[in-house]
Formats: structure tokens, sequence, C-alpha cells
């Protein structure tokens, strides 16, 4: 079964700083990698994924994350981080075998201080 | 990506009575799911909504205490039964595939957060 780890619960950048939110993962197969981020009172919005291809894959808002095979980690990562990016970021993974459900990870609270 | 609606966004139930969640999707989708989030918790998949057959749930989830519906390939329910506070937490519905989307990737409705008294 696929299973993911947030290592921190909490991240505190300064707006300006580059920011990275940590993932690790486990499948059997071959991964298919997502980040979602949450806003207070809001559902989950799809901000990325890595299925294939090119290990750096950028997706919204100006977020990227970058699939290390060897580290099973797929790492979130914005060159500078903004206020209004303060919210609560879900890495989640399905097994390419199964393709059924995503399994999420506990989650990371982003502070982004003026 | 897909319009997904949720009703009621929210509700205050008292405990023993149940509360049914439906969940409308703009699209006709493949696969749909119902996830729960405890207070300051991540997402737990209670089942998988099997449109003309009976949902696959999850371990630690029964029919019971969970039905869910799904007549067709757009729209499904779940009924949360003999609510205690415990119940208590955000219930997402999740799609995927999209028609016009990826194979992989599930969007979100944006939550029916329930309070049990």
């Amino acid at each position: 079964a696929q299973s993911v780890a947030q290592p921190e619960d909490q991240v505190n950048v300064a707006e300006g700083n580059p920011l990275t939110v940590k993932c690790t993962y486990s499948v059997s197969g071959n991964p298919y990698l997502f980040w979602y981020v949450q806003y207070p009172n809001r559902g989950l919005q799809f901000l990325l994924k890595y299925i294939t291809g090119d290990n750096l894959v950028k997706g919204s808002y100006g977020f990227e994350a970058e699939f290390n095979k060897s580290q099973t980690s797929f790492h979130l990562k914005k060159p500078s981080a903004l206020v209004s990016d303060s919210a609560l970021y879900f890495c989640a993974v399905r097994d390419s075998i199964s393709n059924n459900d995503m399994r999420f990870g506990a989650g990371t609270r982003l502070t982004v201080k003026p | 990506s897909a319009v997904i609606s949720q009703k009621p966004s929210r509700d205050i139930c008292q405990r023993g009575t149940s509360l049914t969640i439906q969940c409308q999707v703009d699209s006709q989708v493949t696969m749909m799911f119902w996830y729960r989030q405890q207070p300051g918790q991540s997402l737990t998949l209670i089942a998988t909504a099997n449109q003309g057959s009976e949902a696959t749930y999850e371990s630690g989830f029964v029919i019971d205490k969970f039905p869910i519906s799904r007549p067709n390939l757009t729209f499904s329910t779940l009924t949360v039964s003999n609510m205690s506070p415990e119940d208590s937490s955000i219930y997402l519905c999740s799609v995927g595939p999209l028609p016009s989307g990826s194979a992989e990737t599930q969007y979100f409705g944006p939550g029916t957060r329930l309070l049990v008294l």
C-alpha cells in the first residue's frame, strides 16, 4: 500500500525568501505524486503533479516540485515566498499499479511572515 | 477542471441524528471518493463510490455508519448515520479522472463542515 510522510508540521519563512515543504513517499509500483493546498475554510486545490518525465515539475502560483527517485522524495519549492502562500499543504501519492485512490500526508502548515 | 459542489456547506447536528451530504459534478466522471478530515488532521479515505453497485469501504469504515449512493456518473451522497461528537469533521467529495484532464489527478469539492453536539 502507498503512504506519504510530511516530516514538518509547520514551516515558517520570511516573505521573499525561498521555501521548501518536504514530502517522502512509499509505493509498490511507480508513484504518481501530487501537491494540494488548502486555504482556511476552503477545499483542496490542486497545485501540481508528477507522473513521468522531467523530475522538476512546475505548477500553479509559481510552485515547483522535484521528484527524486533515489530518495523517494517530492519536495515542494518556491523561489520567493508571498504572504498569500500561507496555507496548509498536502502531499499525496497514488500507486501506478492500483491507480485507485490517493493517500495523503499529514499536512504542513506554511506561514509566510512579512 | 470540473465544478464540484457539495451541499450543505456546513451543518450543526444533534447526536443520534443522521445527515446526508450531496456531491454534484458538472461532467461525467469515472471515480468518486469520499474523504474525512478531522480537526487538525489530514484526509482519510472513507470509501469509493461506485456507480451502479455498492461502495468500496476502507478499513475502519462501514456501510451502516456511512451509507453511500451513486445513482449516476455526476452525483453521489454520503450519509453520516447516528452521529456522535466524534463525527465532527470536514467531509470532502473527490472526483477523477475528468473528461478533459489527466487520468491520474483527483479534484476536490469545497467540503462540508459538520459539527455534532
